[in-house]
């Protein structure tokens, strides 16, 4: 199973809003409502930050949004704070039963 | 709240296996229909999923790593564990053990433990 295709990098201001695409294919992001999106700071776990394409766990700030149209999904942060800059990964349930990672987004605050 | 915590070994010389181990506390491994997960992440690198065991039993890996891996259950101790076989300096990595709440919904994740390979 090939990786999802995320950009390797994107950046803004403070209280600036970004998105980060994820793109796949009908077999993984196209076929489920199973997008999942995480936030990684370096040297810690992964921490669940978007699921089921769209829902945001509880204490997740409700800055962090999700979408999808088609094969792609897409995360945006709005209102962008310094505490944002991190990794992010996307993933996806795919019609193999399996799961696959994006191969990540370094968010960079100017 | 539950807590996931890997252990094992952090040094393994190629050709032979790794085998890590993932306690899980503050729940019942067996309860809530749940699966548990094995994810890694060479250094420097992105993340890499390794394969999952639903709570039925039943197993599911990635393609490419599915000759070399087994994940199984110990219900009595309340933990589950990975084996990769015949390993090379490419599986170098960061191993994360994680709770699947349904399709790829990692809701808890250990906090990693480094393997190296090397002789």
């Amino acid at each position: 199973q090939s990786a999802l295709t995320q950009p390797a990098s994107v950046s803004g201001s403070p209280g600036q809003s970004i998105t980060i695409s994820c793109t796949g294919t009908s077999s993984d992001v196209g076929g489920y409502n199973y997008v999942s999106w995480y936030q990684q700071h370096p040297g810690k776990a992964p921490k669940l930050m978007i699921y089921e394409v769209s829902n945001r766990p509880s204490g997740v700030p409700d800055r962090f949004s999700g979408s999808k149209s088609g094969n792609t999904a897409s995360l945006t942060i709005s209102g962008l704070q310094a505490e944002d800059e991190a990794d992010y990964y996307c993933s996806s349930y795919t019609s193999s039963s399996t799961v696959v990672f994006g191969g990540g987004t370094k968010l960079t605050v100017l | 709240q539950l807590q996931l915590q890997e252990s094992g070994s952090g040094l393994v010389k190629p050709s032979q296996t790794l085998s890590l181990t993932c306690a899980v506390s503050g729940g019942s491994i067996s309860s809530g229909g749940y699966s548990w997960s094995w994810i890694r992440q060479p250094p420097g690198k992105g993340l890499e999923w390794i394969g999952y065991i639903y709570h039925s039993g039943s197993t599911y890996y990635n393609p490419s790593l599915k000759s070399r891996v087994t994940i199984s259950v110990d219900r009595s101790k309340n933990q589950f564990s990975l084996k990769l076989s015949s390993v090379t300096a490419a599986d170098t990595a960061v191993y994360y053990c994680a709770r699947d709440d349904g399709g790829g919904l990692y809701d808890y994740w250990g906090q990693g433990t480094l393997v190296t390979v090397s002789s």
